[in-house]
């Protein structure tokens, strides 16, 4: 147990709606990581927050966009979703948000796009 | 920006024997390269990693090599076991961000 949650496990949805997945870093990091991994695009970065304010951004979708709250939750928000979109959603969590140092990924939330 | 090759993209082994896995990368600039372990249902795990001043690597029965001018990395596994047994991803990063790309990866299985 990495000590990241993630919620929901899965989520079944159809095209054009829109979604919200939540993510919990472990106590003591300050940093969240978004990451989306598909059979077509294996593993990509999405976007970083550090204690509230976006660090880096990847290769994010405009029709995506996410947030960091001052309990440090962060949330990813999918809108107008595409069948493509359909992937595991992974968040990760450190303490100093470089990605030079350990980051600790949750279990992933499973998007199904109908 | 980065591309990241690995090969093989899927490895049988028996226990005991050694793994290796390959990655390429094309941006000469990147320096911090780290390994990735992925259980199947579990988000991904670092298992190891490398900078770009360092040549070699070892933790336990882990170890990673680079060639900088060769621009390729590799991941050995000694005296597998079966909890080896995963998906593991190579990943290549530079820059002020170091934003990782990652490659597609190599599901390692190992037979009892």
């Amino acid at each position: 147990d990495s000590g990241v949650t993630q919620t929901p496990k899965h989520l079944i949805t159809a095209t054009g709606q829109r979604v919200t997945l939540r993510c919990s870093p472990r106590s003591g990091d300050l940093s969240v990581y978004w990451y989306q991994q598909s059979l077509d695009q294996g593993l990509q970065f999405l976007i970083q927050y550090y204690n509230g304010e976006e660090r880096a951004k990847g290769n994010i979708l405009e029709r995506f966009s996410a947030q960091q709250f001052p309990d440090l939750h962060s949330e990813l928000n999918l809108s107008s979703l595409e069948l493509g979109d359909s992937a595991l959603y992974f968040c990760a969590s450190s303490v100093a948000g470089t990605f030079q140092e350990t980051q600790y990924f949750g279990p992933g939330t499973r998007l199904l796009v109908l | 920006g980065e591309n990241v090759e690995q090969h093989p993209s899927t490895l049988s082994v028996q226990e005991g024997d050694s793994a290796v896995i390959k990655c390429t990368y094309s941006d000469s600039a990147s320096n911090y390269f780290p390994w990735y372990k992925q259980e199947l249902g579990k988000g991904p795990q670092l298992i190891i990693d490398i900078r770009s001043n360092v040549g070699e690597k070892k933790d336990q029965r882990i170890a990673v090599t680079l060639n900088k001018t060769a621009k390729h990395f590799s991941l050995h596994i000694t005296e597998t076991q079966p909890e080896d047994s995963a998906v593991y991803f190579c990943a290549a990063s530079t820059g002020g961000s170091y934003i990782p790309t990652f490659g597609r990866g190599t599901s390692l299985i190992v037979h009892p």
